[in-house]
């Protein structure tokens, strides 16, 4: 079975430091990984998708199949980036969803 | 519709009780997906529809848990005799095609409270 793993629950940083969420998951087979986050207030949303290899509100994310990873990183961090954040996998085949715990980040000023 | 609602946006029940959560997915829209999200957690797959047709209900906690989309529309999640257990925000989502090929567009979720 897949298994998708935030390590950090929580995340604070101050206003223009990078930041990293991390992300690992467990799959045996070609997984598709994406980031979803929820600002305050408002509905889970896509961020990005491994496979359309964007940036989105300065956010990139690289799939490492050796190390199994899927990071979440940001060179300088803003204010408005402080949300909930879930990186989540989708398998080979089907089409569900398995997401981590989550990593909620704040951004200080 | 602008986005997925999902109603009645809280829920709270005696236990024991039958509820039933409503989803209007966006218009087109071919795939629905339910979660369920404890507090702290992430959202956990229940069941997964195309059309009317529900593929995957592998996710579904007890056989107290029955979902349908009976036009391929609008979605309703029944949970019978509820258990406190039960207490979660249930989620809802859809896309315009597989999930491979169109992204996921949430609801705002219905939290659901059994005492």
């Amino acid at each position: 079975a897949q298994r998708v793993t935030q390590p950090e629950k929580l995340l604070s940083v101050f206003k223009g430091a990078p930041v990293e969420l991390k992300c690992n998951y467990s799959y045996s087979g070609s997984p598709e990984l994406f980031w979803y986050v929820q600002y305050s207030r408002q509905r889970l949303q896509l961020l990005l998708r491994h496979i359309s290899r964007e940036s989105i509100k300065g956010f990139t994310a690289d799939l490492n199949k050796g190390e199994t990873s899927f990071h979440l990183k940001k060179p300088f961090a803003q204010e408005e980036d402080s949300a909930m954040y879930y990186c989540a996998l989708k398998r080979t085949s089907g089409s569900r969803l398995t997401f981590g715990e989550g990593t909620q980040l704040t951004v200080n000023p | 519709g602008a986005g997925v609602s999902q109603s009645p946006r809280y829920k709270v029940a005696k236990r024991g009780q039958d509820v039933a959560l409503r989803c209007d997915p966006i218009s087109g829209h071919v795939s629905l997906f339910w979660y369920q999200q404890a507090l702290g957690q992430g959202p956990e797959f229940l069941t997964y529809f195309q059309n009317e047709a529900q593929l995957d209900k592998s996710g579904l906690p007890s056989d107290r848990f029955f979902a349908e989309r009976p036009e391929g529309s609008v979605s309703t999640l029944k949970i019978q005799r509820t258990q406190q257990e039960d207490s979660a925000v249930y989620l809802c989502a859809s896309s315009f095609r597989d999930l491979g090929d169109s992204p996921l567009h949430f609801g705002n979720g219905t939290r659901l409270t059994v005492t």
